[in-house]
């Protein structure tokens, strides 16, 4: 199956920092999304971008989708930006739906 | 904004027990799914559902497990003889797509806990 390596594991900035996360992915996939995990398990949605590049206030992310990575772009960081952040690749099913791969995530804490 | 909601939030039960997992997707949406989270791992596909069957399902997804969409609103996952390694957070999930977007938007889990 297709693997999913997100970097870098674990981060730790200080409020204000900038960061980047790469999520690379080893085939050809039909899209691509972005996830943070809160401290209570919440999945929540960021970004829905199978290529180029959106924006959403402090964060943004680029999809290369021929060379197989994204990235995500937190500017200013903040303390709720703590969590998890996965990257999920998604394949288009025959029998219908998009069946999402998971990274296994990168750990982000902002400390004041 | 419409929501995925599940039910319960969180259940406890003994091995071998029967649980089932409740979930209302998004009303417009044609396609539903299950994932599972182990603790401190990673988010993993369990099944996917349209138009009352199932799509696609995963190896972790074995005769134990069964979906069901037994009304216009709802969408189960039971699980008939729970084991030790079933602990784990379940999250549902549905997409619209029609062509335009295949974005899943995720309810806010069932932590598991199988005693």
């Amino acid at each position: 199956g297709i693997q999913v390596e997100q970097s870098p594991p674990d981060l730790i900035l200080q409020e204000g920092a900038n960061s980047t996360l790469r999520c690379n992915f080893s085939d050809s996939v039909n899209n691509l999304q972005w996830f943070h995990q809160n401290p209570w398990g919440q999945l929540i949605n960021l970004f829905y971008i199978p290529s180029g590049t959106k924006q959403n206030g402090r964060l943004s992310a680029t999809t290369v989708a021929t060379e197989r990575y994204s990235l995500l772009y937190i500017s200013s960081s903040q303390t709720t930006d703590s969590g998890v952040y996965f990257c999920a690749v998604g394949l288009l099913l025959t029998g219908g739906g998009n069946k999402l791969t998971f990274g296994t995530g990168t750990q982000l804490k902002v400390e004041l | 904004e419409p929501e995925v909601t599940q039910t319960p939030s969180h259940q406890v039960t003994q091995m071998g027990q029967e649980v089932i997992l409740r979930c209302v997707p998004i009303s417009n949406h044609l396609y539903f799914y299950w994932y599972r989270q182990i603790l401190g791992q990673k988010v993993e596909f369990l099944v996917s559902f349209y138009n009352n069957e199932i799509s696609e399902k995963s190896e972790i997804f074995d005769d134990q497990f069964s979906v069901e969409r037994p009304d216009g609103s709802n969408f189960t996952l039971k699980i008939r003889s729970t084991k030790l390694e079933d602990s784990a957070m379940y999250f549902c999930a549905s997409s619209e797509s029609l062509g335009r977007s295949y974005e899943q938007y995720f309810g806010p889990g069932t932590r598991l806990t199988v005693t």
